[in-house]
């Protein structure tokens, strides 16, 4: 199993630009995520999915859309990018939630740098 | 207002010594935590987790302890190795079912 993989590693994007980002995870799992990491400001959450066909907002939404057409992709979508959006983006999945057990994990792709200048 | 706090950017600890990592958190609705670990240019992989049923778990080297009503918990690694020099975020959950994560901790382990 390759657990959740990321393309591309690495982009440059010039301002306004536009470019989609892939998950693809071969687990069978419900729930797809999508975070960004910021130096000091750890993991944010900007869009999830609990299942194909859906998607929510997470904590930093903005700029960004989503799409989860096949349950084994998540697709994050800069539609114009500006260099606030300059970032490490980090795919995740999971079965769901068991708050219950409390033996929700994610698992995590390898991350894509965006740089837009 | 940060909901999982990790004060500490940062923590030196000397081979085969014990290196603790601490988190708070203000939402008495997590009922459940996670520990992750993270090297430079990879993605963070799953450590260890506790529900908030449980005051400790142990797994090899790594044990987590909760303190519910002081909403804290740790991350204990006995003894230390130059490997798990990383970077290590503590994250909470609830019925929501999205995980707060903290802004991390880097561990440092000397030889």
């Amino acid at each position: 199993n390759a657990g959740v993989t990321q393309t591309p590693k690495f982009r440059v994007l010039k301002t306004g630009q536009s470019m989609t980002l892939l998950c693809a995870q071969d687990m069978n799992h419900e729930y797809m995520y999508w975070y960004r990491q910021d130096p000091g400001m750890g993991l944010r959450l900007i869009h999830y999915s609990v299942g194909e066909g859906t998607t929510a907002k997470g904590e930093v939404p903005d700029g960004y859309n989503v799409s989860r057409l096949k349950k084994q992709n998540f697709l994050l979508g800069l539609e114009s990018a500006a260099p606030s959006q300059t970032s490490v983006y980090f795919c995740a999945s999971s079965y769901g939630f068991t708050s219950l057990t409390g033996q929700e994990t994610q698992y995590f792709g390898p991350g894509t740098r965006l740089l837009v200048l | 207002d940060q909901q999982v706090k990790q004060n500490s950017p940062s923590l030196s600890v000397q081979e085969g010594r014990i290196s603790i990592l601490n988190c708070d958190y203000t939402n008495s609705m997590f009922d459940y935590f996670l520990w992750y670990k993270k090297y430079p240019a990879e993605g963070p992989t799953f450590l260890i987790s506790i529900s908030s049923i449980k005051d400790k778990n142990e797994d090899g080297r790594f044990t987590v302890f909760l303190n519910k009503s002081a909403k804290h918990l740790s991350l204990h690694i006995v003894p230390s190795q130059p490997g798990d020099s990383a970077v290590y975020f503590c994250a909470a959950g609830g019925s929501q079912g999205n995980l707060i994560f903290g802004k991390g901790t880097k561990l440092s382990v000397k030889p």
